[in-house]
């Protein structure tokens, strides 16, 4: 059975700082999924990894794979307020098996 | 308009009552799936389908029922609603018959049930 672990669950980080959320899965897979929900909202698609080593950016969000290890972050740089939100990440055996989300809180 | 949308958005209902939830969606997609997210327990999976002839059961299909009626149309039953199926359920569909070779997943908006 797939097991997606997302570490750590819950994040409280200052305007400006620089973290990374881990996302570890139990089985072999070469596709991985970052979404994120903001509160009482629908998931929304951030990132499609699709290989070994794919890194996708967008704006103050940063995500990678590596299948061999079987791990993907999301690095967040110079957090704003506005990121605030839950981060799920997700692997596609054949249908999605997702984490149990990082919830994240930028304070001022 | 919205891409993939389900009704009703928020349903309070009582124990055994039976309830029934829809998602729709115009983007053409063949697959649909029904997730139920609790807090601190992220989606679950309850069925999906790949096309209309199509169904199968997820992590948590018990006590629950689907309905593929079309392509773009894929519904939920609880039959005998009881408190512990209390949740936000999504409705998601993605596509695998344009060429795509991974599984993005499109969400609805989410239906809030609340069963007293």
């Amino acid at each position: 059975e797939l097991k997606v672990e997302q570490n750590p669950l819950f994040l409280s980080m200052q305007e400006g700082k620089n973290y990374t959320i881990y996302c570890n899965y139990s089985t072999t897979s070469d596709r991985l999924y970052w979404y994120r929900q903001d509160p009482g909202k629908s998931l929304e698609s951030l990132f499609v990894l699709l290989s070994n080593g794919a890194v996708k950016q967008e704006g103050r969000l940063m995500a990678s794979l590596d299948t061999k290890a079987r791990l993907s972050t999301l690095h967040i740089t110079a957090a704003v307020h506005d990121l605030s939100a839950t981060y799920f990440c997700a692997v596609d055996p054949l249908k999605l098996v997702f984490g149990k989300g990082t919830k994240l809180t930028v304070n001022p | 308009d919205a891409d993939v949308t389900q009704t009703p958005r928020n349903r309070i209902t009582k124990t055994g009552k039976r309830i029934m939830l829809e998602c729709s969606q115009t983007k053409g997609h063949d697959r649909m799936y029904w997730y139920r997210q609790d807090p601190g327990l992220g989606l679950r999976l309850i069925y999906y389908s790949f096309d209309v002839k199509d169904i199968n059961k997820g992590e948590i299909s018990d006590g629950y029922s689907v309905s593929r009626q079309a392509q773009a149309k894929f519904s939920l039953s609880l039959e005998s609603a009881i408190p512990n199926q209390t949740a936000l359920y999504f409705c998601a569909t993605s596509d695998l018959t344009s060429g795509a070779t991974y599984n993005e997943q499109f969400f609805g908006p989410g239906t809030r049930l609340t069963v007293l």
